[in-house]
């Protein structure tokens, strides 16, 4: 099965407070990619990052970073001081190498409120 | 910087109408999809699309769907008869590379009454 689980539906924290938000996947593929999209509230949706399955370097930009483990089928991003404006919906989502036409398999997103 | 764009950003229609959303994908990008998402949900696929044709699509993407690049630069999603479990957010992405990273357009919010 291919598929992408969030199980945090959702999260509230406090401005500063640092957050983490998890993604688990399931693949058969051995060469895939793992994004994080953020959805705010005005509905489009952002992309954050990309990686691909084998490069399990830990990646931080800015305030944002992010942990991919393969042992665990994991890819979890964590925002560090959170800020009311990284209030929104994030999605992990799972792409493979093989087979389909690069089309993204998401997670049904964590909704991730930030309270002043 | 480039971006995708869609029109209309919102359209309300009667169950049986057909709808066409647009959408202009990024310029030098060469693939293209259709993603839905109902109301509160997850972000479903579609469809894929490459030179001039499907190159994929799920199992939403029934009869009633069809997408056409009708030039060089819109790409288009048609809905011939609408229902009302057609209501939400559509979304047309492009990527450069069929693994690339996927950019998404600001989404049509369909309405279906």
């Amino acid at each position: 099965a291919q598929k992408v689980t969030q199980a945090q539906t959702e999260i509230s924290v406090v401005e500063k407070e640092d957050v983490t938000l998890d993604c688990v996947y399931e693949t058969r593929d051995t060469t895939y990619y793992l994004f994080w999209y953020k959805q705010p509230p005005s509905g489009e949706l952002v992309f954050l990052i990309r990686r691909n399955s084998f490069d399990e370097q830990n990646e931080i930009s800015g305030r944002y970073s992010w942990n991919f483990q393969k042992s665990t089928s994991s890819f979890n991003f964590t925002i560090t001081a959170s800020q009311v404006v990284d209030s929104a919906v994030y999605f992990c989502a799972l792409m493979n190498y093989g087979g389909s036409q690069g089309n993204l398999i998401f997670g049904k997103g964590t909704k991730l409120s930030v309270k002043p | 910087e480039p971006e995708v764009t869609q029109t209309p950003s919102h359209q309300v229609t009667q169950m049986g109408q057909e709808v066409i959303l647009r959408c202009v994908p990024i310029s030098n990008h060469l693939y293209f999809y259709w993603y839905r998402q109902i109301l509160g949900q997850k972000v479903e696929f579609l469809v894929s699309f490459y030179n001039n044709e499907i190159s994929e699509k799920s199992e939403i993407f029934d009869d009633q769907f069809s997408v056409e690049r009708p030039d060089g630069s819109n790409f288009t999603l048609k809905i011939r008869s609408t229902k009302l479990e057609d209501s939400a957010m559509y979304f047309c992405a492009s990527s450069e590379a069929r693994v690339g990273t996927t950019y998404f357009g600001p989404g049509t919010r369909l309405l279906v009454l």
